[in-house]
């Protein structure tokens, strides 16, 4: 089954603590992206991947790093989370650098940073 | 800067009327996509349609239909005879198309309510 998948679901955690948000897709697509979703403000792409090693950034890259090492995996980093970062956080993938017909969202990870 | 504005924050229409979810963009570039995506209660996000900017056709698919207008530069969503589980909020983007590498901006969400 095609699909992208997130971990954790759920997170809950403090000021400062580095935290890693997993994403991950089987469809050898090659075009990966992370956008958070904030009441009243939809989403806003925070980093996206072309390809293996090649990242750029969205609207709001400020406070995230991301990394494209395999082709698979398109991990968010957080390496001191701020309360202002509490939000809910999709990846996403796409099958072709043009905009193919089908972009897959994974199913969200809702963060809380305290 | 690319921007899109969906003006509707909240509509709630009774099951079977029709309504039309509105998207204004704006942006410097002659090449781009316009995206309308759908958020149910459950929160997964569900691609509906890509519309490219030289295509101004408009298409329809079941009882849903979109109308891209660039002289207006609107690219609205109308829902046919709408039903309950049309609720949810519903998304409209525009990618932007630099050297192949795409970036992608959301509006604020329009949230549909059908009362049975």
């Amino acid at each position: 089954e095609a699909q992208v998948t997130q971990n954790p679901r759920y997170l809950i955690t403090v000021t400062g603590k580095k935290l890693t948000v997993t994403c991950s897709q089987n469809m050898n697509h090659e075009y990966m992206s992370w956008y958070r979703q904030d009441p009243g403000l939809g989403l806003r792409q925070i980093y996206y991947s072309m390809n293996v090693e090649v990242t750029d950034k969205g609207d709001v890259p400020e406070g995230y790093k991301v990394s494209r090492k395999e082709k698979r995996n398109f991990p968010l980093i957080l390496e001191s989370p701020s309360p202002n970062q509490t939000s809910l956080y999709f990846c996403a993938s796409r099958d072709d650098r043009w905009g193919g017909e089908t972009q897959y969202f994974g199913p969200g990870t809702r963060l809380l940073v305290l | 800067a690319q921007k899109v504005t969906q003006a509707q924050t909240e509509i709630s229409v009774v099951e079977k009327e029709d309504v039309t979810l509105d998207c204004v963009y704006e942006t410097r570039d002659t090449t781009y996509y316009l995206f309308w995506y759908k958020q149910p209660p459950s929160g997964e996000l569900v691609f509906l349609i890509r519309r490219n900017s030289f295509d101004e056709q408009n298409e329809i698919s079941g009882r849903y239909s979109w109308n891209f207008q660039k002289s207006t530069s609107s690219f609205n969503f109308t829902i046919t005879a709408s039903q309950v589980v049309d609720s949810a909020v519903y998304f409209c983007a525009m990618g932007k198309v630099p050297g192949g590498y795409q970036k992608v901006t959301f509006g604020t969400g329009t949230k549909l309510q059908v009362i049975p």
